[in-house]
């Protein structure tokens, strides 16, 4: 699975477009963007994931550039409780186990 | 859904101890991983069941680690001879065959070996 590049920590007001980054310049083209959070204490949970278009869904947005070699989470009006670590994970969907590859991800932490 | 179910949440143990842990995946879900997290770090994926078949091993999964899934639903990790490099939290998730693809994380055994 191709390796991706998220910075360490981001901080962002309460109410604002948290907007977080991810580099996967390696990512072939049947590989998908996921991206999972995790709050303290708790497991990760899954936010959003996509292939090639722009997704949305109730918890955030997921914009891919046309090269599909980075690509933006955004949480629209962010809120205390978004403070987490997100993770931004390539996969290949094939059969069989698709073992997700964590790395360290982005601590965002919401400010009030 | 009830979400997956990890018990106990905190383990306490000596070094040189067994400790044998549980997980309960949503009940429809076939699939089902365990993965390790150390403070800090992103968690490591250890093993993976599909029904019972234990399908796939990570080489972070020393001899003294075993995962079980004897009849496809629950699942018990077991850790032999505790070292204190295995304190850690062990994440159980489970997934079904829908999609997207995502996993379903429980909220984890925090384990500390004194």
């Amino acid at each position: 699975d191709a390796k991706t590049t998220q910075p360490t920590s981001m901080d962002c007001a309460e109410g604002r477009a948290a907007n977080l980054p991810c580099n996967h310049s390696t990512i072939s083209g049947n590989e998908y963007v996921y991206w999972y959070r995790q709050i303290h204490s708790q497991g990760p949970q899954y936010i959003i994931h996509g292939l090639k278009n722009n997704e949305t869904n109730e918890m955030a947005s997921l914009i891919i550039t046309e090269d599909r070699k980075s690509s933006t989470l955004i949480l629209p009006h962010a809120t205390l409780r978004d403070t987490a670590v997100y993770y931004c994970i390539v996969l290949l969907i094939i059969q069989g186990a698709q073992k997700l590859v964590f790395g360290q991800g982005t601590r965002l932490t919401i400010n009030p | 859904d009830t979400g997956v179910s990890q018990d106990p949440r905190h383990k306490i143990t000596k070094r040189g101890q067994n400790v044998t842990f549980r997980c309960d995946p949503i009940s429809e879900h076939n699939r089902l991983y365990w993965y390790r997290q150390t403070l800090g770090q992103g968690p490591e994926f250890l093993t993976y069941f599909q029904n019972e078949a234990q399908l796939e091993k990570s080489r972070l999964l020393s001899d003294r680690f075993s995962a079980e899934r004897p009849k496809g639903s629950f699942s018990t990790l077991e850790i032999q001879r505790t070292e204190q490099g295995d304190s850690a939290m062990y994440l159980c998730a489970s997934r079904g065959q829908a999609r997207p693809e995502k996993l379903f994380f429980g909220s984890g055994t925090q384990l500390s070996v004194l």
